[in-house]
């Protein structure tokens, strides 16, 4: 199916663990999106990326690295969870011109303990 | 900052009621998204607006670009309308809105049989 898969759905860490949560979309778009959404918050953004082999930090990037080596792809990293990590984070892509209409993931619920 | 302010935060309502969940915003923007979330799922674009007033179904949304607010109208409401409903733009400055979205909180909405 057309669209932006995101994995894995869940996953629990215990704090200090590493892990790298995946956003693979067939759309060929060239902007993408890692959000994380909080309780009582509006989504934020924690890094995005314009294009392949390019990065940039969002509102909230502390804790977090990124890469995104291959267009379709748009990786999210957690080198050492902490507890302020547990979250539910989503991928979003949109195209570089036009009209910009958002596609996203289904969302990651990360659980640091 | 709270660039984006959705009103009311939460709304319980009978099922065939008219709804109206509004926005407002603080700076300049050049487009404004309607998202729908149901419970534990993804997000879904609804509308993307610039200028008046767009319809789907029985969804609604306007924009007021001088008075810098958008409204979102459900009408006959069914209990499948129960979802969070948020309010995102793209704000002016944002280097040609490649930095994504500012979010508002949500609009939590419950429609009862």
């Amino acid at each position: 199916n057309a669209g932006v898969t995101q994995t894995p759905k869940f996953r629990v860490l215990k704090t200090g663990q590493s892990m790298t949560l995946l956003c693979a979309q067939d759309m060929n778009h060239e902007y993408m999106y890692w959000y994380r959404q909080d309780p009582g918050m509006g989504l934020r953004l924690i890094h995005y990326s314009v294009g392949e082999g390019t990065t940039a930090k969002g509102e909230v990037p502390d804790g977090y690295n990124v890469s995104r080596l291959k267009k379709q792809n748009f990786l999210l990293g957690l080198e050492s969870a902490a507890p302020s990590q547990t979250s539910v984070y989503f991928c979003a892509t949109t195209t570089s011109y036009g009209p910009r209409h958002y596609t996203f993931g289904s969302g990651t619920r990360l659980t640091v303990v | 900052k709270n660039e984006v302010e959705q009103s009311p935060q939460n709304l319980t309502a009978q099922e065939g009621e008219f709804i109206t969940i509004n926005c407002s915003y603080s700076v300049g923007i050049s487009a404004l998204h309607w998202l729908q979330q149901h419970p534990g799922g993804g997000i879904v674009s609804l509308f993307m607006l610039s200028s008046g007033k767009k319809k789907h179904g029985r969804l609604i949304a306007t924009i007021n670009i001088q008075e810098k607010h958008s409204s979102l109208h459900i009408t006959a409401s069914h209990p499948r309308d129960s979802a969070v409903y948020i309010c995102a733009v793209v704000l002016t400055y944002s280097g040609g809105g490649a930095d994504g979205l500012t979010f508002g909180k949500g609009t939590h909405l419950i429609i009862q049989p």
